[in-house]
């Protein structure tokens, strides 16, 4: 019963195509996040949503667009692929409120290589 | 604006040392909270710990150990008896409160090797 699933986990695909990445969560969360690692592992957040509501949208690409049906959903939807856009991409969610349940569930990754 | 620094890129240890991991943070929020997470060889973040602002009490779970300290900034992880099963990247994590950012900024993660 996994907390955090994303689909795909592997996405091989051309230059310049379109391609989306999905992420639900069962948690009952209210904020779910876009997170890039580089090849250098360096984590870094590219947007969050809190009920839906877009709260963060770090310095990234207009090609990258989220979206959020509901709380319980984040795609990912990536225009006119290119080389730099290859990573691993992780989807997470955590609760809003900072309470005793407070803290970040991540999903196993999209590993993304465009070639 | 926060920052998390490992400054340690690599570390590389044999079975049975005791490891320390270095996590130096900055934040001007005065309510923030402070994470620990590994990345092992297949790639996903296993959560290990994470400890309040407000609460500078040292944890101990099984072989790992974290010494929190407002007065540094600093949030180190201890790894006692190491074994091959911790080789991983290790991550310090930080999230503010009262900016309403919640989001997780990462340090640049730490390399362990333990060898056998």
């Amino acid at each position: 019963d996994t907390a955090v699933s994303q689909t795909p986990k592997y996405l091989v695909t051309q230059m310049g195509n379109d391609k989306s990445i999905k992420c639900e969560q069962n948690l009952g969360h209210d904020t779910m996040y876009w997170y890039k690692q580089d090849s250098k592992k360096f984590l870094k957040i590219m947007f969050s949503y809190n009920n839906k509501e877009l709260i963060i949208n770090e310095t990234v690409p207009n090609r990258f667009s989220p979206k959020s049906p509901d709380k319980a959903h984040l795609n990912l939807h990536i225009n006119s692929l290119e080389l730099g856009d290859s990573a691993v991409y992780f989807c997470a969610s955590s609760p809003w409120l900072t309470g005793e349940n407070y803290g970040y569930t991540f999903g196993s990754g999209t590993r993304l290589t465009v070639v | 604006a926060q920052k998390v620094t490992q400054a340690q890129t690599e570390i590389s240890v044999v079975e049975k040392e005791d490891v320390t991991l270095d996590c130096v943070y900055e934040t001007r929020d005065t309510t923030y909270y402070l994470f620990w997470y590994k990345q092992p060889p297949s790639g996903e973040l296993v959560f290990l710990i994470r400890r309040n602002s407000f609460d500078e009490q040292n944890e101990i779970s099984g072989r790992y150990s974290w010494n929190f300290q407002k007065s540094t900034s600093s949030f180190n992880f201890t790894i006692t008896a190491s074994q091959v099963v911790d080789s991983a990247v290790y991550f310090c994590a930080l999230s503010e409160r009262d900016t309403g950012r919640r989001a997780l900024t990462f340090g640049s993660g730490t390399r362990l090797q333990v060898q056998p």
